[in-house]
């Protein structure tokens, strides 16, 4: 299983972009790199899941270096309502049983 | 469509009493999942199905069963409830790859 690491906390001020860095140094070749977010009191959401290079949609971009050992979320121009902890999950296309979440990466955004 | 609902939302289990959670989609998904979460951790897997009349142990499947006898439904059964089964569970369903879309989640206290 591809362990991933992830900052606990960050902090950041509303109308800024933030980026949030994962790390999966043992990422197998038929893995997808996915990021959720979650609410508290709430299931968690997807944002958006990528293989190589850049995937962008409307609410973020993830990029994806090419020896894909590491990933960053970009979340641009953020607001309050951004706050919430945001999970990187590494694991093949359609196999539940190997995807993991760590312990997330809590981001609060400040007035 | 109602998405991924959740019954009961709370509840409050002695030790010993047994209950079952209900899962419902409405989305067709092959894929469903059912989710544990600790005061400030991320999510562990309990047990998913990958189709109707199949299930899989995942992380952490002590103390629980599960069955899937419909496609839309996803059961999650405690037979003799422990102070450790304390979390909030979350149920989650998938078509076959990672975007899984979440219940609201149930809330479950063993005293």
């Amino acid at each position: 299983l591809a362990k991933t690491t992830q900052p606990i906390s960050m902090d950041s001020y509303e109308g800024q972009e933030v980026n949030i860095t994962c790390s999966h140094n043992n990422i197998a070749t038929n893995d997808y790199i996915t990021w959720y977010q979650q609410f508290p009191s709430q299931g968690p959401r997807f944002i958006i899941q990528g293989y190589k290079t850049k995937v962008t949609n409307e609410v973020a971009s993830l990029f994806i270096p090419a020896d894909r050992k590491s990933s960053t979320l970009s979340l641009p121009r953020v607001s309050l309502s951004d706050t919430a902890v945001y999970y990187c999950l590494v694991g093949p296309s359609g196999s539940a049983r190997q995807l993991t979440f760590g312990s997330g990466t809590q981001l609060t955004v400040l007035p | 469509n109602a998405g991924v609902t959740q019954t009961p939302k709370f509840r409050v289990l002695k030790t010993g009493q047994s209950m079952t959670l209900l899962c419902a989609q409405d989305m067709n998904h092959e894929y469903m999942y059912w989710y544990r979460q600790d005061p400030g951790m991320g999510l562990r897997l309990i047990h998913y199905s990958v189709g109707e009349g199949t299930t899989a142990k995942g992380e952490v499947p002590d103390g629980y069963n599960v069955s899937r006898l419909k496609k839309q439904n996803f059961l999650l059964g405690l037979e003799s409830a422990a102070p450790s089964q304390t979390s909030v569970y979350f149920c989650a369903s998938s078509p076959a790859y990672n975007e899984q879309f979440f219940g609201p989640g149930t809330r479950l206290t063993v005293l």
